[in-house]
């Protein structure tokens, strides 16, 4: 079963491009990563999905690399507004049941 | 087109109380799922149900039962509340179940006592 790591915080500027890792060391062959945003008091929200190399979306890029035992998610020149937690979660199918297990977080600041 | 929603928005119980917490959505989704999110701490699934009809246990279900009532509900009860089920308890549907983008409640902010 996938455990996943992330950083707790990080913080960046308005403009510079932001690159949050997360680490999912037993990720087996059929499992897919995909990240969400939180804002306070609200529910997350879906930004990228991926399976493995890269995927672009209009927001945001997700790397995987040929391991896949971790996976980069890239926000191109943040704003104020992108200050929020960031989670990753990795869907696990098993024969009748899936796992969703997603990591603690990391909670963006993005400074003026 | 109200996407999913939560009620209460916010409960308080005292210990050995039950509830039940509300989930519908108006997507047609197949699949929901109930979470909870404790402070500085991801999300951990409870419940969820696949389609109408079925549903299989998460990371968390002890202390909890749910009930998919049709298409559209998805209800979540707490039997016997405890301490340790005070958390913000978020419900989520997706068009299928695993690797398809959920669209999340507003959650509903729950306090034991």
């Amino acid at each position: 079963l996938a455990k996943t790591t992330q950083p707790i915080s990080m913080d960046s500027y308005e403009g510079q491009e932001v690159n949050i890792t997360c680490s999912h060391n037993n990720i087996a062959t059929n499992d897919y990563i995909t990240w969400y945003q939180q804002f306070p008091s609200q529910g997350p929200r879906f930004i990228i999905q991926g399976y493995k190399t890269k995927v672009t979306n209009e927001v945001a890029s997700l790397f995987i690399p040929a391991d896949r035992k971790s996976s980069t998610l890239s926000l191109p020149r943040v704003s104020l507004s992108d200050t929020a937690v960031y989670y990753c979660l990795v869907v696990s199918r098993g024969d009748s049941s899936y796992k969703l297990i997603f990591g603690s977080g990391t909670r963006l600041l993005v400074r003026p | 087109n109200a996407g999913v929603t939560q009620t209460p928005k916010f409960q308080v119980l005292k210990t050995g109380q039950s509830m039940t917490l509300q989930c519908a959505q108006d997507m047609n989704h197949n699949s929901m799922y109930w979470y909870r999110q404790d402070p500085g701490m991801g999300l951990r699934l409870i419940y969820y149900s696949a389609s109408e009809g079925t549903t299989d246990k998460g990371e968390v279900p002890n202390g909890y039962n749910v009930s998919r009532l049709n298409k559209r509900e998805f209800s979540l009860r707490l039997e016997s509340a405890a301490p340790s089920q005070t958390s913000v308890y978020f419900c989520a549907s997706s068009i299928q179940t695993g690797i398809y983008e959920q669209y999340f409640g507003p959650g509903t902010r729950l306090t034991v006592t």
